[in-house]
Order: structure tokens, then C-alpha cells, then sequence
């Protein structure tokens, strides 16, 4: 079974600054997704931002970006100019190409940004 | 479009009494899924769906029930309410084959006392 671990649980950056947030995954699939998901306190899902395995590319989405190491099976999330809108609960998920493939999330992790 | 829709938002019921979450979707999605999300816990799949008629267990499916009678409808049954199935749930759809993306539910808040 698949396995997402994101071990920190909470992080804090001064508002304007760059901060990462880290995620390991394991799979034994050559081909996957990888998302970020934004939860704030209204706690709607927010896609942040979507990587495909097969893609060398790394995902950007305007401040957004991810650093995907499928060897290291890592998948951190950049977030670039913080801003006080940024403060929330970030989730890390997993999910396989198969069509009844199911999403795997990790335990999320806490971001402040202070002002 | 009205997307994924959670019904109640909001419920409190005592420990022993039934309930049912409700969830449509109007995209035409078959895969559809319910989650809990608790503190420190992510967000655990439940009971997934990959089509009318199709259900199966996620990783906590003990103590609800589903099932899948419209492509539209997803309802998830609490049979004997406990304490311990206070949480926040989420329902979430998507696009079998070529489902890239995930549309969730805003989530339904449950308190059992």
C-alpha cells in the first residue's frame, strides 16, 4: 500500500519570504500523481498544485512550485513571497493512475505566516 | 454547476442513533469517495465507489455503511453513532479513467455525544 509521510507538523515564515514544505511518499508504481492541497480554516480541499511522475518538469502555479525527486520519492512544496492568505493546513497526497485508484493524503501540516 | 454537495453541513446526534451524510455530484463522475479528516490524521478514505451499483472498503470503513444505487448519489450511513465518529467528513468525485482532478464536498461536520 501506498504510504505519504509529511513529518512536520507545523511551520511558521515572515510574511514575503520563501518557505518549503516537505513530503515523502512510497509506492512500488512507475507511474503516479502527486498533489498539494491547501485546507484554511473554512476547511474547503484547495488544489494547489498537481505533478504527474512521468513528467520530468517540475509543477509551478504561480508562487507555487514543488521539487519532485521520484528517485528520493520526495515531493516538497515551495511557496515563494508568503502572504498572510497562505496560513493554513497543507496536505501532501498520493494517488496511482489506475482508474479506480485511490487518493492517500498525509497527515497535513500547519503553516503560520507571520506579519 | 453546482459540483459536490454535502448535506447537513452541520449535525450533532447522541451516541446510539443513526444518520446519513448525503452526497451528490452533477459531473457525471463515477469514482466517488468519502473521507474523515481528525486532528493529526489527514484525511482517511472511508468507502469508495467506482461506478452504480460498485462499492468497496477504504482504510477505516468500520461502523458506516454505503451504497451506490445512482451514478449521482453517494449517501454514507452511520448505523450506531459513537463518540469516537465525531469528526469532519468529506465526500469527493472524479472522473474514473481520466480523473486527474479531485472535486471535493465542503465537508460535514458530525458531533456525537
Amino acid at each position: 500500500a501506498q504510504t505519504v509521510t509529511q513529518s512536520q507538523p507545523e511551520m511558521s515564515v515572515q510574511e514575503a519570504e520563501t518557505v518549503t514544505l516537505s513530503c515523502t511518499y512510497d509506492t512500488s508504481e512507475s507511474d503516479y500523481y502527486l498533489f498539494w492541497y491547501k485546507q484554511p480554516p473554512s476547511r474547503q480541499m484547495i488544489l494547489v498544485i498537481r505533478q504527474e511522475a512521468y513528467k520530468q518538469q517540475n509543477a509551478t502555479e504561480n508562487r507555487f512550485s514543488v521539487n519532485f525527486q521520484k528517485a528520493a520519492k520526495s515531493f516538497s512544496l515551495k511557496i515563494s513571497d508568503s502572504q498572510l492568505g497562505d496560513a493554513a493546513m497543507y496536505f501532501c497526497a498520493y494517488r496511482g493512475t489506475g482508474a479506480n485508484s485511490k487518493l492517500t493524503f498525509g497527515k497535513g501540516i500547519t503553516l503560520s505566516v507571520r506579519p | 454547476n453546482a459540483g459536490v454537495t454535502q448535506t447537513p453541513k452541520f449535525q450533532v446526534l447522541k451516541t446510539g442513533q443513526s444518520m446519513t451524510l448525503q452526497c451528490a455530484q452533477d459531473m457525471n463522475h463515477e469514482y466517488m469517495s468519502w473521507y474523515r479528516q481528525d486532528p493529526g490524521m489527514g484525511l482517511r478514505l472511508i468507502h469508495y465507489s467506482v461506478g452504480a451499483g460498485i462499492t468497496d472498503q477504504g482504510e477505516v470503513p468500520n461502523g458506516y455503511n454505503v451504497s451506490r444505487s445512482t451514478t449521482e448519489d453517494f449517501p454514507l450511513r452511520l448505523l450506531s453513532a459513537a463518540p469516537s465518529q465525531t469528526s469532519v467528513y468529506f465526500c469527493a468525485s472524479r472522473n474514473r479513467v481520466s480523473g486527474n482532478t479531485i472535486y471535493f464536498g465542503e465537508g460535514s461536520w458530525l458531533t456525537v455525544v
